[in-house]
């Protein structure tokens, strides 16, 4: 266990339907990363926050998916719309500062039917 | 664009003996390098780490190996054992500020 957990750890939807996955970070943690999964592959970059600040945001980000970390604390990632294509495994990691090694949850394991 | 890859995606070895797995990266800018164990179900757990201005580095029955050069990193496990177990992934990013760029990985099975 890192510290870094995640809810809920497996999510059944329906395409159309709209999903929010929450990470926990470790607690002084400033950076948190969200990544998606898909088998067999790495994980892929989405978007990271420094505090409560989205500094970046990858291409793969569409407009469907929003995140947030309203308090410097916990993020929220919300995709709505899901599309099958949306099944992956969301991963959040959170390091203490910018350079520092990042520690990752357990991830939300998504599938849209 | 540039990415990090792997030479091979799985890999099996004999309990005891020594597992080298090896990642090519192509971002001549990335300076900042990790090796992530992942088991099924489970988050990507680090292992050990190595910045541009060294060419080796080790930890506990883990080493890694960076080749500027032919820009190569591999990491090496000492005396393999089942639970070793996993798919490994090499990570690339520009000082550590940058997002991970990660490979496909590898699957290293340990046969007893």
């Amino acid at each position: 266990d890192t510290g870094v957990s995640q809810d809920p750890r497996h999510k059944i939807t329906k395409r159309g339907q709209n999903v929010t996955f929450r990470c926990d970070p470790i607690s002084e943690h400033n950076r948190l990363y969200w990544y998606r999964q898909t088998l067999g592959q790495g994980p892929e970059f989405l978007t990271y926050f420094q505090n409560e600040a989205q500094l970046e945001k990858s291409r793969l980000l569409s407009d469907r998916f929003s995140a947030e970390r309203p308090k410097g604390s916990f993020s929220t990632l919300e995709i709505q719309r899901t599309e099958q294509g949306d099944s992956a495994m969301y991963l959040c990691a959170s390091s203490l500062a910018a350079g520092g090694e990042q520690f990752f949850g357990p991830g939300t394991r998504l599938t849209v039917l | 664009g540039e990415s990090v890859g792997l030479h091979l995606p799985t890999l099996s070895v004999q309990e005891g003996d020594n597992s080298i797995i090896n990642c090519a990266y192509s971002n001549s800018a990335s300076d900042y390098f990790i090796w992530y164990k992942q088991e099924s179900g489970k988050g990507p757990q680090f292992i050990i780490d190595i910045r541009s201005n060294m060419d080796k580095r080790q930890g506990q029955r883990v080493t890694v190996l960076l080749n500027k050069t032919v820009k190569h990193l591999s990491l090496q496990i000492a005396a393999t054992q089942p639970g070793d177990s996993a798919v490994y992934f090499c990570a690339e990013s520009h000082s550590g500020n940058t997002p991970l760029v990660f490979g496909k990985g590898t699957r290293l099975s340990v046969i007893a």
